[in-house]
């Protein structure tokens, strides 16, 4: 079957505008959860989806959202772009809740913020 | 709370083993262990639970200590194929305040011919 997809795969964006990222899921996973990766930080969690309803948030500001849709498909926004907003943004689906489920990773949306 | 590995690194030659710990200050509910080599996504090795169960699905072993808030990750007969980086994950779905799912610090394993 068909693994996680992400779109765009590579956004160039500038400080002060805000980017949306798209994940779907693996068909029949409902639970997507969001990670940035920086060489600095390692795999930071942003947050946990499951069933539309958002499950655990991460230590990330406001300017940091997301949201899942009936199909499990699942947005993630960032507003008011920073420099340090620079990253690889990983999404990953499982069956259940991430804690208890293997998580399959997409390839990620390499973010480049000027 | 994010976990902590040990070794940072570690280079390895074809056949031999290797140990990666990884050690949490808060009680384990479960440890999951993932591989990602350079340039690609991690991908999942196995995950040990509270309750004992182990669900993985290469010949890689783990063990979980829940007292001493430890996992450790055992590759024997290393290939060159198990080159990358090693990430330790826990999470806890029971909190009712909600819960991060935190990746450990990470350890880069390199093996050479």
């Amino acid at each position: 079957k068909a693994g996680v997809t992400q779109t765009p795969r590579y956004l160039i964006k500038t400080r002060g505008q805000q980017v949306t990222l798209s994940c779907s899921p693996i068909s029949g996973h409902r639970s997507v959860s969001w990670y940035q990766q920086t060489p600095g930080q390692g795999l930071q969690f942003l947050f946990e989806y499951f069933s539309e309803t958002q499950r655990n948030k991460g230590n990330f500001p406001g300017r940091f959202s997301g949201r899942q849709f009936s199909n499990s498909r699942s947005e993630m926004n960032v507003s008011t772009l920073e420099l340090g907003d620079s990253a690889l943004y990983l999404c990953a689906s499982s069956w259940g809740l991430a804690a208890d489920n293997e998580q399959f990773f997409g390839p990620g949306t390499r973010l480049t913020v000027l | 709370q994010q976990p902590v590995q040990s070794p940072q690194a570690v280079i390895l030659r074809e056949g031999e083993d290797a140990v990666i710990n990884c050690s949490s200050s808060k009680a384990l509910y479960s440890v999951h262990w993932y591989r990602q080599k350079h340039g690609e996504a991690p991908v999942f090795l196995m995950i040990l639970l509270k309750g004992g169960e182990q669900k993985g699905h290469e010949k890689i072993s783990a063990s979980f200590n829940k007292k001493k808030q430890q996992s450790s990750l055992y590759l024997t007969a290393s290939q060159l194929s198990y080159s990358g980086t090693y990430f330790c994950g826990t999470g806890d779905p029971r909190s009712n305040t909600g819960n991060q799912f935190y990746f450990g610090t990470g350890t880069s394993l390199t093996v050479i011919p």
